[in-house]
């Protein structure tokens, strides 16, 4: 949605290999999120970032995917030795508030990645 | 931890008919819940929200929802659905004294036949 660019919007990539998702977000957000959905599921829970706070990773499925912010800007999610299992669409989500002001999020378009 | 559960997975209904998706959470203290619908090819968008007062919630586009705390249910409803509100519809929550990190259920595909 407007506030919130990801790229690429598509993405295949061989099993094995490294790739970078990148979300672009609206300056003044106070929180980013980033989840995961698979192929009729959910979507599900990865990292949390806000302010200076450390991120919360408690949603990462393994050691193979890492986030990071830039400031109060970018994020890049890496998946390190992509498998199958991680072909999905991310989604990158921006709170305009702050969190407990639950006014929901703002979605980006999402990157649907396809590992073959 | 908390956790989301709507029961149908896929509705099929004709336009005019009257739609209800079911929603219900786990969470021990007090929640905001939302409903979020992603049309096809489209973002995902906020449909309604409750955090307190009136237990039934409006939203856009004819939607409406009933928060029942006794049940831990938020389920969705529309008396009268058309065409366009085939999509899929998720159902969310956040506890108040968390970050504001969101919950979703599996989500619910809805296809209205014309």
């Amino acid at each position: 949605g407007a506030g919130v660019s990801q790229s690429p919007s598509n993405k295949v990539t061989e099993k094995g290999k490294d790739v970078e998702l990148r979300c672009d977000p609206i300056s003044g957000h106070t929180a980013l999120y980033w989840y995961r959905q698979r192929l009729g599921q959910g979507l599900e829970f990865l990292i949390y970032f806000q302010g200076n706070s450390a991120p919360d990773k408690s949603g990462l499925p393994s050691d193979r995917f890492s986030a990071e912010r830039t400031g109060e800007s970018v994020s890049t999610l890496t998946i390190q030795r992509t498998q199958q299992e991680d072909s999905a669409v991310y989604l990158c989500a921006i709170t305009l508030t702050g969190p407990r002001t639950y006014y929901g999020y703002t979605f980006g378009s999402g990157t649907r990645l396809t590992v073959v | 931890a908390q956790s989301v559960s709507q029961h149908n997975h896929h509705v099929i209904l004709s336009e005019a008919a009257s739609l209800e998706l079911g929603c219900n959470y786990s969470y021990g203290g007090t929640v905001n819940l939302f409903w979020y619908v992603q049309y096809p090819g489209q973002h995902l968008q906020l449909l309604l929200k409750y955090f307190s007062g009136d237990p039934l919630v409006k939203g856009i586009k004819g939607f409406e929802a009933e928060f029942i705390k006794s049940k831990f249910s938020f389920n969705l409803r529309k008396p009268s659905v058309q065409w366009s509100d085939t999509a899929e519809y998720f159902c969310a929550v956040t506890g108040s004294s968390n970050t504001g990190k969101l919950i979703f259920g599996q989500g619910t595909t809805l296809q209205v036949k014309p």
